[in-house]
């Protein structure tokens, strides 16, 4: 399966901590991107990388792409109580038609 | 511009009947995908439509189909429920045909539940 695996399952931290989830995935990519999701809500883009990029920042948010370990992580620097969510990691790939595979997230709460 | 609007965001059915739901992606994408969320499964890819064409599905029974009218609208129908078919439904819309350099744009889904 293309499905990737992110790692941990939940993460509970403190305000104002740095939180880091990792994403593995199977195949070669095209790009991988992740999204952030309220409970029971839909999911919001966050950040995009492509396989030929290693690092990339938005705001307090980033991502590093290893393709040689087929893994991703995701920084959040100084979080705050309204980052509880869960974070999932989307890849899309040629030999797959190019669809998105979702991993089963992480479950991020920040204790104000 | 607005956003991916999903109808109904909650619906309870029970066994046996059969369920529509409507996506209207934002103005301008052509890409529909819709996928299945369950708390077991995660994130499960169901279906694309592109241009009213079906141009990718996942590993799901026959029970579940869909369709794109000329307007990018999709419906996606489910026949026969089950139990297991409970879950949120959520629909994403795109610019190009599996995103291959940009992002999937998430309605706030539809929750089925099958009794």
């Amino acid at each position: 399966s293309q499905q990737g695996e992110e790692d941990p399952q939940a993460l509970s931290i403190q305000e104002g901590e740095n939180a880091t989830m990792n994403c593995s995935y199977k195949t070669s990519i095209n790009n991988l991107q992740w999204y952030r999701q309220n409970s029971g809500r839909g999911l919001v883009h966050l950040i995009l990388i492509r396989s030929n990029e290693r690092e990339k920042h938005s705001g307090r948010l980033r991502v590093t792409l290893d393709t040689s370990k087929k893994s991703s992580s995701l920084l959040i620097t100084a979080s705050r109580a309204a980052d509880t969510a869960s974070y999932f990691c989307a890849t899309d790939a040629r030999e797959t038609g190019n669809q998105f595979y979702f991993g089963t997230g992480t479950s991020l709460t920040v204790i104000p | 511009k607005a956003g991916v609007t999903q109808t109904p965001r909650y619906l309870i059915k029970t066994r046996g009947q059969q369920v529509t739901l409507s996506c209207s992606p934002i103005s301008g994408h052509r890409s529909v995908s819709w996928y299945q969320q369950t708390p077991g499964q995660g994130l499960q890819f169901l279906f694309e439509y592109f241009s009213e064409t079906q141009r990718n599905k996942g590993n799901f029974p026959g029970r579940f189909s869909g369709r794109q009218f000329s307007n990018s609208r999709s419906e996606m129908n489910v026949s026969t429920l089950e139990l297991g078919d409970s879950a949120l439904y959520l629909c994403a819309s795109s610019a190009r045909q599996g995103s291959m350099t940009g992002e999937l744009f998430f309605g706030e889904g539809s929750r089925l539940t099958v009794l």
